[in-house]
């Protein structure tokens, strides 16, 4: 069975830095791309961030480009996700999801299966 | 702002049939498949239809969806007390190189 597991959300001042993690198990880790995508309470879904299967290829949601860094460690099962400059509407639950892929036709489609549970990041002073 | 437009709200009595649309541009919807998810209360969110219109393996065949030019549309029939969720539509934007999720439409089931 798939799990994706989150850790590090916390309480957190303006301006600080937090480091998600999600361990992951019960698949093929490294042949799989990543994504971190976030959820302010009450509100919809936003990507934040993915990365390939070998790091080669990183994207970024303009809302956190140049203050977040997405990163992976095949070895140890794990994504990551490095915030800094935290703002308040930063405050979310974030979700680790794992990336599905199909060529079809020359193209490449994806779509997200399955979430993590998610942890909760506040930012507040 | 969603960059995918859905509506805020959907509601229907049990066994009826209920359509979410999703409605998109060229860059997003135009060119590439749209993935549903259902989000059950204090819950993330799970993957209902793929690729348009296929479903995962143990989701009902009550769920379907279907696309036409820059809209699609998740459609529940002999709807459930159980329906009752958010649901989010998604696609890879190709103008802004990230994904896009609508808004969310929360499905109440009367």
């Amino acid at each position: 069975e798939v799990q994706l597991v989150e850790s590090g959300g916390d309480l957190v001042q303006p301006g600080r830095s937090l480091r998600l993690s999600c361990a992951a198990s019960g698949f093929t880790f490294d042949a799989y791309a990543m994504h971190w995508v976030r959820q302010a309470p009450g509100k919809g879904l936003e990507w934040v961030s993915g990365i390939s299967w070998n790091s080669g290829d990183l994207g970024y949601a303009d809302s956190v480009k140049g203050r977040f860094t997405i990163s992976r460690d095949n070895a140890k099962n794990s994504l990551y996700l490095q915030m800094n400059s935290l703002r308040a509407e930063d405050t979310a639950f974030y979700y680790c999801v794992k990336d599905h892929t199909r060529r079809i036709g020359g193209g490449k489609y994806n779509w997200f299966d399955p979430w993590g549970q998610g942890t909760l990041v506040t930012v507040s002073s | 702002q969603s960059v995918l437009t859905q509506p805020p709200s959907a509601s229907g009595t049990p066994g009826q049939r209920v359509t979410i649309s999703c409605s998109g541009s060229s860059s997003n919807i135009g060119s590439n498949p749209v993935s549903w998810y259902q989000q059950l209360p204090g819950t993330a969110p799970k993957l209902l239809i793929y690729l348009n219109s296929q479903r995962p393996s143990g989701v009902p065949d009550r769920f379907s969806g279907s696309k036409s030019g820059t809209s699609d549309s998740l459609a529940i029939s002999g709807l459930q007390s159980e329906d009752e969720a958010d649901y989010y539509c998604a696609a890879w934007d190709d103008s802004l190189h990230a994904w896009v999720f609508g808004g969310g439409t929360k499905l109440t089931v009367l």
